[in-house]
C-alpha cells in the first residue's frame, strides 16, 4: 500500500516550457487535490476534483490544468511554465466526496522554473 | 472569504516544555479546524482535528481547543521532544463544499 504517490520529484524549467505533474492514490479514495506550497504563504489549493470527470477550481487555479483520468489518478499540467509557478506542489487524496476529511498527501514536487 | 492567521511564526521552546499555537479565523461559518505537521523535507500529516460541536479534543500529548466566540483555535503540545520538531500548520473550513483555508505556519523549535 504506497498511499499517493507522485512523480517527480524534482524538475526544473525553462520559461515557456510545458510538463505534468502524475498523482496516483491506491487507496480507493474519493477526493484527490493539488496544492502548492510557497515559504511564508501556507498550503494553496490549485484544484479538487471529487470524482472521475470533475473538477472544481482552487484558490490558484491560473495557469495550471488537471485531468481526473480514472479515479486513482489525477494530474496537474503546467501549459506554459512561468517563474512564479516555481514552488513545491503536493498532490492530496481523502476518503469521502468533500473538504472535511483527513488528507493523505504525497511526496511532494520540487518545481524550479528559470 | 474566510481567512486564518497563524501565531507565532517560529517557536522555540525547551524540551519537556509545553507549546502553543494560535489560529484566528474570520468566518464564524466555519466549523472543521484541522492541524497538520510537516517534518523537514516531508509531506504535511493530519495529527489532530476539531469540529465546531466540540471544544476541546485530545490525542496523547497534543490537544486542540476551539472558541467558537472569539474564532480561535489553539493547538497544545505537553511535554515536547526532539520529534516534534516541525511546520505546524493549521486550516479552516466551512463545510464538505469548502476548501480549506490554510494558515501560514509555525516552526516549532525543540532545544535540547
Amino acid at each position: 500500500n504506497a498511499g499517493v504517490t507522485q512523480t517527480p520529484k524534482f524538475q526544473v524549467l525553462k520559461t515557456g516550457q510545458s510538463m505534468t505533474l502524475q498523482c496516483a492514490q491506491d487507496m480507493n479514495h474519493n477526493s484527490m487535490y493539488w496544492y502548492r506550497q510557497d515559504p511564508g504563504m501556507g498550503l494553496r489549493l490549485i484544484y479538487y476534483s471529487a470524482s472521475e470527470g470533475t473538477t472544481d477550481k482552487g484558490e490558484v487555479p491560473n495557469g495550471y490544468n488537471v485531468s481526473r483520468l480514472n479515479k486513482r489518478e489525477f494530474s496537474l499540467r503546467l501549459e506554459s511554465a512561468a517563474p512564479s509557478q516555481t514552488s513545491v506542489y503536493f498532490c492530496a487524496s481523502s476518503e469521502g466526496v468533500g473538504y472535511n476529511e483527513k488528507l493523505f498527501f504525497g511526496s511532494g514536487t520540487q518545481l524550479s522554473v528559470l | 472569504g474566510e481567512n486564518v492567521e497563524q501565531h507565532p511564526s517560529t517557536l522555540s521552546v525547551q524540551e519537556g516544555d509545553s507549546a502553543v499555537i494560535k489560529c484566528t479565523y474570520s468566518d464564524s461559518a466555519s466549523n472543521y479546524f484541522p492541524w497538520y505537521k510537516q517534518e523537514l523535507g516531508k509531506r504535511p500529516q493530519l495529527i489532530i482535528d476539531i469540529r465546531s460541536n466540540v471544544g476541546e479534543k485530545k490525542d496523547q500529548r497534543i490537544a486542540v481547543t476551539l472558541n467558537k466566540t472569539a474564532k480561535h483555535f489553539s493547538l497544545h503540545i505537553t511535554e515536547t521532544q526532539p520529534e516534534d520538531s516541525a511546520v505546524y500548520f493549521c486550516a479552516a473550513s466551512r463545510g464538505p463544499w469548502d476548501q480549506l483555508i490554510w494558515g501560514a505556519g509555525t516552526k516549532l523549535i525543540i532545544k535540547p
